[in-house]
């Protein structure tokens, strides 16, 4: 049971490149969450979903885009990178609403020079 | 909306003291409340959580916290502290389901160094 799983472990960018960060969970959850961690910030949740085809903004979500077209996949799309996304990403799922807990990713720290 | 506060940025225990983390939360009903460890490179693990009934409750690895409504507060405690216990730990607040609200909000965490 792999749970969550998150590619790459690391990743740096130049400014104005492009990539995607894969997550891919095999537990059948409904909900899907992206965080960016930055030092003594905490956690501040950038898309969610809650299930294929359906995905949300949260409370930073600007410089990313998300799509949800299975289960299983909530990959996040970082356009233009910007050295302020420089951050360690974590993916979460949860099977019901967030408020049961989440399982999360081991994260990908994304450095932008 | 809710919101959480983890008054303390870093904590320094040797080991065998007693520990405890602080934190406070916001939010009109009852919650759902969460503490989650993080070990250096590591992502998220989760302690323990509250829903409701009992207001102590018991997690994993020892720790244990209590809800009190009172307070607002949901303070993680552990009676004797082990060198591995040195971490980065996050607590969390969750709406009531059905409330439109589906994620958790952190706190901004409170680092624990253990001196051997």
């Amino acid at each position: 049971n792999a749970g969550v799983t998150q590619t790459p472990k690391f990743r740096i960018l130049k400014i104005g490149q492009s990539m995607t960060l894969q997550c891919t969970q095999d537990m059948n959850h409904n909900y899907m969450y992206w965080y960016r961690q930055d030092p003594g910030m905490g956690l501040k949740l950038i898309y969610y979903s809650v299930g294929a085809g359906i995905t949300d903004k949260g409370e930073v979500p600007n410089g990313y885009n998300v799509s949800r077209s299975t289960t299983e996949d909530f990959p996040l799309r970082l356009e233009l990178a910007a050295p302020s996304q420089t951050s360690v990403y974590f993916c979460a799922s949860s099977l019901y609403e967030g408020n049961y807990g989440y399982t999360f990713g081991s994260g990908t720290r994304l450095t932008v020079v | 909306a809710q919101s959480v506060t983890q008054p303390d940025i870093h904590i320094t225990v040797s080991e065998g003291a007693s520990l405890e983390l602080r934190c406070n939360y916001s939010y009109g009903a009852t919650p759902y409340l969460f503490w989650y460890v993080q070990s250096p490179g590591q992502g998220l693990q989760l302690l323990l959580k509250y829903f409701s009934g009992d207001t102590l409750v018991q997690g994993i690895k020892g720790f244990e916290a209590e809800f009190k409504r009172s307070q607002s507060s949901f303070n993680l405690r552990k009676p004797s502290v082990h060198w591995s216990d040195a971490a980065e730990y996050f607590c969390a607040v969750g709406a009531n389901p059905g409330a439109g609200s589906y994620q958790l909000t952190f706190g901004k965490g409170t680092k624990l160094s253990v001196i051997p």
